[in-house]
């Protein structure tokens, strides 16, 4: 069985331009959930989406948005990148129904450097 | 709000000892508790899976207890390895009816000397 696919692993972007990573989950999974580690701050929740619905949202600006289509994949923007949004960008996903919240398997991570 | 706390932030202990992790967390209203483990530059791999209604889980040589009460998570390791060694952290996550986040602590860097 698969596990949680993220691409790309590696990106370079400059001030000013966006950034779109994607997430494949474990095959059955519909919940999908986004977080920022940087050394500073740890680990913090971005967003999580549900059957395409974004369920919860972390404390970041509107810069950030996500989405999640119909086969549970799921992609994140960052619009008009900040020096501070470098950082390792993990994606998780869980099975779970709608009133049960599962184990969280986790991607590999997509290393964002803003230059 | 919820606060997730790792003490200590570095660990060093010879192999082969026994050892204890611990996660402290500052509101009881906990749907689960989830450990991991993160090798450098890597994402997190998942170790135990606490339910609220549990009190231990167990995987191998690991061992995750859980105190709601009072507030605290522990990991053990029994008969540390070299290849242990790597951050391990917790998470909290909430009820799902409340409008609260996962939660994740700081971490533990553990080292296991050969």
């Amino acid at each position: 069985k698969a596990g949680v696919t993220q691409t790309p692993r590696y990106l370079i972007k400059t001030r000013g331009q966006q950034v779109t990573l994607s997430c494949s989950p474990i095959s059955g999974h519909r919940s999908v959930s986004w977080y920022q580690q940087t050394p500073g701050q740890g680990l913090q929740f971005l967003f999580e989406y549900f059957s395409e619905t974004q369920r919860n949202k972390g404390n970041f600006p509107g810069r950030f948005s996500g989405r999640q289509f119909s086969n549970s994949r799921s992609e994140m923007n960052v619009s008009t990148l900040e020096l501070g949004d470098s950082a390792l960008y993990l994606c998780a996903s869980s099975y779970e129904g709608l009133a049960s919240a599962g184990e969280l398997f986790f991607g590999e991570g997509s290393r964002l450097t803003v230059l | 709000k919820q606060e997730v706390t790792q003490i200590p932030a570095a660990l060093s202990v010879p192999e082969g000892e026994n050892l204890v992790l611990n996660c402290s967390f500052t509101d009881s209203a906990i749907y689960n508790l989830q450990w991991f483990r993160q090798d450098p530059g890597k994402g997190l791999t998942s170790l135990l899976l606490i339910q609220s209604s549990q009190r231990e889980q167990t995987s191998g040589r690991l061992n995750a207890s859980l105190d709601k009460s009072s507030g605290r998570s522990t990991l053990y390791i029994a008969a540390s390895q070299p290849g242990d060694s790597a951050t391990y952290l917790c998470a909290v996550r909430p009820y799902m009816n409340r409008d609260d986040k996962i939660i994740f602590g700081k971490g533990t860097r553990l080292h296991i000397l050969p």
